[in-house]
């Protein structure tokens, strides 16, 4: 069964702290998101990465940043967590040339920032 | 600036109801999917439309693509508690974008 494995279901951390965020998909799919949703925003997209070592900003990538240094692994970086950064945080996946076939999401980390 | 409104934003009906969830947009897409997302957990797709007027069936539920590819709306015949989640949609614009934007979701409750 393919699948995108996100290294915590529940995180809380103190502001201030850097925080890491593991993504791995099994898929060989060249596209990778993370996306945070929050409660009548729906999901807003933060970086994404269409290669190793490539990477893009999304709608909101301001206190964030990413690594991508393998082809299956995905890592959002929180440099310094802020209580508004307190979220429901959610991996995804694509191949580059099939986007009608849409995402794979890992099953996401609720990350509290005390 | 949302390029998919969904509505309702709510939802909370009686098993064996049906309803219908509709996802609207200015925009034309090349390609639209819907996604439902159970508490706690990330978003699974139901189904990819791709051709303007497409209707697709999932058992009890039918998904159809407008015409102009703009818009799309998810139906579902006697509805159960187990279809209770966040109804999401999500298109890809024309022109070969492959981030897709999603639209705020439908929640849906269904009670036994």
């Amino acid at each position: 069964d393919v699948k995108v494995t996100q290294s915590s279901r529940y995180l809380v951390k103190r502001t201030g702290e850097k925080v890491f965020l593991e993504c791995v998909q099994d898929m060989d799919h060249e596209n990778m998101f993370w996306y945070r949703q929050d409660p009548g925003l729906g999901l807003r997209l933060i970086y994404f990465s269409y290669d190793v070592k490539m990477k893009e900003k999304g709608d909101i990538p301001e206190g964030y940043s990413v690594s991508r240094e393998k082809k299956e692994r995905f890592s959002l970086i929180l440099e310094s967590a802020s209580t508004n950064q307190t979220s429901m945080y959610l991996c995804a996946s694509s191949f580059q040339d099939r986007v009608r076939y849409g995402y794979t999401f890992g099953s996401g980390t609720r990350l509290t920032v005390v | 600036t949302q390029l998919l409104e969904q509505s309702p934003q709510f939802l909370s009906i009686q098993e064996g109801e049906n309803l219908t969830v509709y996802c609207n947009s200015s925009s034309v897409f090349s390609s639209l999917q819907w996604y439902r997302q159970e508490p706690g957990e990330g978003p699974v797709l139901l189904v990819t439309v791709v051709t303007g007027g497409e209707v697709k069936k999932l058992k009890r539920l039918t998904f159809q693509f407008g015409d102009a590819r703009k818009d799309s709306s998810l139906h579902i015949t006697a509805a159960q508690p187990g279809d209770t989640g966040l109804y999401l949609c999500a298109g890809a614009a024309s022109g070969g974008s492959y981030i897709p934007t999603f639209g705020r979701g439908t929640s849906l409750i269904v009670h036994p």
